[in-house]
């Protein structure tokens, strides 16, 4: 399977507690993007990687969550001190940046779920 | 700030029929246009896309059709089987030294009745 692949699939916690989720995106892929979604809702953006670089980050993401892309590979997003808010979706996707155009097709992962008791 | 809005939240169509969705945006820095197919439990699926300077594009059963005046796209499934029953998201991205992150939709919940 070479699509991108997201650890683990389902992650429950108690609130306060720090979790961190894993992205391996498509081996080609440059770029990497991380996207939270609520049941009911569209994905909403998180951050951007092109490579190793985060180049931006949403409002949406508080000082509890960092995330990083030790060179330009993998992915993981980190949530310091759980909220009940933090509860959802979180899904990866990636894409290329052939032919110098940054809004190529980005190909998602089947996500984590996260549920704060 | 909802930049991309997305009709109907539902819809119900028998098999054979033809499904609709539609999408609006504001921002006309937009121009790149996917459609998402997401099953329960999976990660959206990239059904087809579309870029600002066609009015249509058609893959199999599926086509965009795009009004670029009207700030509108639209999403049509010709002869819906009830494996097509999912949530459609339309999304919008910027290109030209943007990032390219998408802007998505509130989703449509297609049911296909056999």
């Amino acid at each position: 399977d070479t699509g991108v692949s997201q650890n683990p699939r389902h992650k429950i916690t108690k609130r306060g507690q720090n979790v961190t989720f894993r992205c391996d995106p498509i081996s080609e892929h440059n770029r990497l993007y991380w996207y939270r979604q609520t049941l009911g809702q569209g994905p909403e953006f998180l951050t951007y990687f092109q490579n190793e670089a985060q180049l931006e980050k949403s409002r949406l993401l508080s000082d509890r969550f960092s995330a990083e892309r030790p060179k330009g590979s993998f992915s993981t997003l980190e949530i310091q001190r759980t909220e009940q808010g933090d509860s959802a979706m979180y899904l990866c996707a990636s894409s290329t940046g052939a032919g110098g155009i940054s809004n190529q097709p980005q190909h998602f992962g089947d996500g984590t779920r996260l549920s704060i008791l | 700030q909802q930049q991309v809005k997305q009709s109907p939240q539902s819809l119900i169509v028998q098999k054979g029929g033809i499904s609709i969705i539609n999408c609006a945006y504001e921002n006309t820095a937009f121009d790149y246009f996917p459609w998402y197919q997401q099953f329960p439990g999976k990660g959206p699926a990239l059904l087809i896309a579309i870029r600002p300077d066609v009015s249509e594009k058609k893959e199999g059963r599926f086509t965009i059709s795009f009004n670029k005046s009207a700030k509108q796209f639209s999403l049509h499934i010709m002869d819906s089987q009830p494996g097509d029953s999912a949530t459609y998201f339309c999304a919008a991205s910027k290109g030209s030294g943007n990032t390219g992150k998408l802007i998505f939709g509130q989703g449509t919940t297609l049911q296909v009745k056999p």
